[in-house]
């Protein structure tokens, strides 16, 4: 049971370039989420996913896409990245149920855009 | 909105206890929760209180709920070096779908 997996731990990026960013549980959870974390400002929700095939809006979705195709898996895309997306990207996952609602977190992909 | 507050760092030393204190907004939060980060590493989650409780006590560690002040505090007894980490204190949102961060406390334990 390896819980939420990231792929990759680390990228260095050229501004304008794109990427992919593959986060994978093997907890049957339902919704999944993605979070950038940047000093001082804590985590900030960029999207998230309630189901296999559908996916919301966070707090700062600019400039990020996301997909979830099949249950285990929600990816995140830089479509043209810039120097603000320098950041460390953190996925998370949940049960739709359960006695606390905690979330699962991966261990992070630490992405500078140059 | 929903908002977290928390202050960021702390200093403490080794075998002194700990206080890390939160505010939230929303009063119709009905779980709240510690989650800590070690460096390197991402967030697990430490301990939580549903909002009908005002204490919760678990080994070390001392959650204090205040509801009409819509203020959180964790209490950490006889901290190790081990504990340095970051501390983030969270609320579950409205809708039940997000949870919403505070920024975190970095706290620091002097040998």
């Amino acid at each position: 049971n390896a819980g939420v997996t990231q792929t990759p731990k680390f990228r260095v990026l050229k501004t304008g370039q794109s990427m992919t960013l593959l986060c994978a549980q093997d907890m049957n959870h339902e919704y999944m989420y993605w979070y950038r974390q940047d000093p001082g400002m804590g985590l900030r929700l960029i999207h998230y996913s309630v189901g296999e095939g559908t996916t919301a809006k966070g707090e700062v979705p600019d400039g990020y896409n996301v997909s979830r195709l099949k249950k285990q898996n929600f990816l995140l895309g830089l479509e043209s990245a810039a120097p603000s997306q320098t950041s460390v990207y953190f996925c998370a996952s949940r049960t739709a149920s359960g006695v606390s609602y905690e979330q699962y977190f991966g261990p992070g992909t630490r992405l500078t855009v140059t | 909105g929903e908002d977290v507050e928390q202050s960021l760092f702390l200093s403490v030393r080794e075998g002194d206890s700990s206080v890390i204190n939160c505010t939230y907004t929303d009063s119709s939060s009905t779980y709240l929760y510690w989650y800590k980060q070690e460096p390197g590493a991402g967030l697990q989650l430490l301990t939580y209180i549903f909002s009908n409780m005002d204490m919760k006590q678990d080994q070390r560690l001392t959650v204090l709920l205040n509801k009409k002040d819509k203020h959180l505090s964790l209490r950490i007894a006889d901290t190790q070096t081990g504990d340095s980490a970051i501390y983030f204190c969270a609320e579950r949102g409205t809708g039940g779908f997000k949870t919403i961060f505070g920024a975190g406390t970095r706290l620091f334990v002097k040998a």
